[in-house]
Parts: C-alpha cells; sequence; structure tokens
C-alpha cells in the first residue's frame, strides 16, 4: 500500500534555531500534503494544505512566516520550523493525497522538542 | 465548519467483548465521508474504516463496523471480539467535499483493552 516516510521521528533543537521535518511518499505521488500539529492525549490539528507546486494554504492562527512549507514536488513536502521556541515543542504529522476521490496516507509522525 | 464530536474520552472493553465508540458531527453538507482512525502508542496513524454519505449501508471491515444515522449526524464505531491490539486512541473524522478535502478530527477516545 501507499507509505509516507517522515523524518526525522524525533529531533531536539536549540531555541532560536530552525528545524525541518521532510515527507516523502514513496510509492504514488502526494498531490495534497496536509501538515498537523498534536499535542499529548488531544486531537490533530490542522495547520496548512499544500498542493504541489502551490503556495500552502494556512489555517487560522498558525503563522505562515514561523511555519514553512515547500511542495515542491509530487513526492516531497516539507515543514520548517523557524526560530523554534518551547512553545513549538510539539509532535508533527503529515498526509498526503494522492488524487481526487483517494484515501490519505499519514507519515509516522515527528516529535520536536525545542530547549 | 464542520465539527466532529467525540464524548467519550475515556472507554475500556474486557479482552472478546464489544464496545461502541460515538462520534456526532454537524454539517449542511449532503455529500461527505466519514472516517475511524485508530492511534496506537507508536503514533501512527491507521484507517479503520470509511463511510461515504450517499451510502445507507453500513460500513464494516472484518470486527469493525459502524453505525451511520445520516439524520441523526450520527458516526459511532463497533468492535467486536476485542484484542489487546485494538488498544488504541480512537479519532472519528470528517472530510470536506470542498476542493481542499481536508479532515476534520474529533477529540478522540482512548481505548483500553482488558486481558
Amino acid at each position: 500500500g501507499a507509505v509516507v516516510s517522515q523524518h526525522p521521528s524525533r529531533v531536539i533543537c536549540k531555541s532560536g534555531t530552525s528545524v525541518k521535518i521532510e515527507c516523502r511518499s514513496l510509492d504514488f505521488q502526494a498531490t495534497t500534503m496536509f501538515w498537523y500539529r498534536q499535542f499529548p492525549k488531544q486531537s490533530l490539528m490542522l495547520m496548512a494544505t499544500s498542493n504541489e507546486g502551490s503556495k500552502a494554504t494556512y489555517e487560522q492562527g498558525v503563522e505562515k512566516d514561523k511555519f514553512l512549507i515547500n511542495h515542491a514536488s509530487l513526492t516531497l513536502s516539507t515543514l520548517t520550523v523557524t526560530s523554534a521556541h518551547p512553545e513549538d515543542s510539539s509532535f508533527y504529522i503529515c498526509s498526503a493525497r494522492e488524487a481526487a476521490g483517494s484515501g490519505y496516507t499519514f507519515g509516522s509522525g515527528t516529535r520536536l522538542t525545542v530547549v | 465548519a464542520q465539527t466532529v464530536t467525540q464524548s467519550q474520552p475515556e472507554m475500556s472493553v474486557q479482552e472478546a467483548e464489544t464496545v461502541t465508540l460515538s462520534c456526532t458531527y454537524d454539517t449542511s453538507e449532503s455529500d461527505y465521508y466519514l472516517f475511524w482512525y485508530k492511534q496506537p502508542p507508536s503514533r501512527q496513524m491507521i484507517l479503520v474504516i470509511r463511510q461515504e454519505a450517499y451510502k445507507q449501508q453500513n460500513a464494516t471491515e472484518n470486527r469493525f463496523s459502524v453505525n451511520f444515522q445520516k439524520a441523526a449526524k450520527s458516526f459511532s464505531l463497533k468492535i467486536s471480539d476485542s484484542q489487546l491490539g485494538d488498544a488504541a486512541m480512537y479519532f472519528c473524522a470528517y472530510r470536506t467535499s470542498g476542493s481542499a478535502r481536508q479532515l476534520t478530527f474529533g477529540s478522540g477516545t482512548q481505548l483500553t483493552v482488558l486481558p
């Protein structure tokens, strides 16, 4: 079945630095990528939606200059957390959708800790 | 905007018994999809079952079945012959019919399976 590889699975960074999270679709073309944030024991909150070759659409309250999303190819999307702060510590999950009517394939998530 | 409500933060079931997880949603759309996802401790999101709103027949996947009541906007998940491996957080999700097709998740139900 469809697989989305998400890396890194865990990352610890210092406050003020930037961190890049990659999601790669291994055996299909991800026309749409969704990025979620999940706090412990809480639900997935959609941060942004990106379509290949287009600018991402951010949900209300999500800073687009802080959470940079790039979806330059049909197999790779990246989320860069710029100037990270401890409050950005969270679990980030990507989800890819291949084409209209198809399902969603989730990455395995990235646990970001900002110290 | 669509909302998804899971009123049971925690549920427990004895191994081999049956448990039902509740989900209600609010929408003004007539065409949409509903999903149940499982998130085990690994935090990998796994699709359990999906239901198309235009289908009257309830979806079934082995031990998992749904009770879809469109008029009541209710979408419950029944797990039969519960197994230890079913222990996880379960999320109900709604997919919009808009072009973005993003998922809206409920708050989740933590299921414990007792041996």
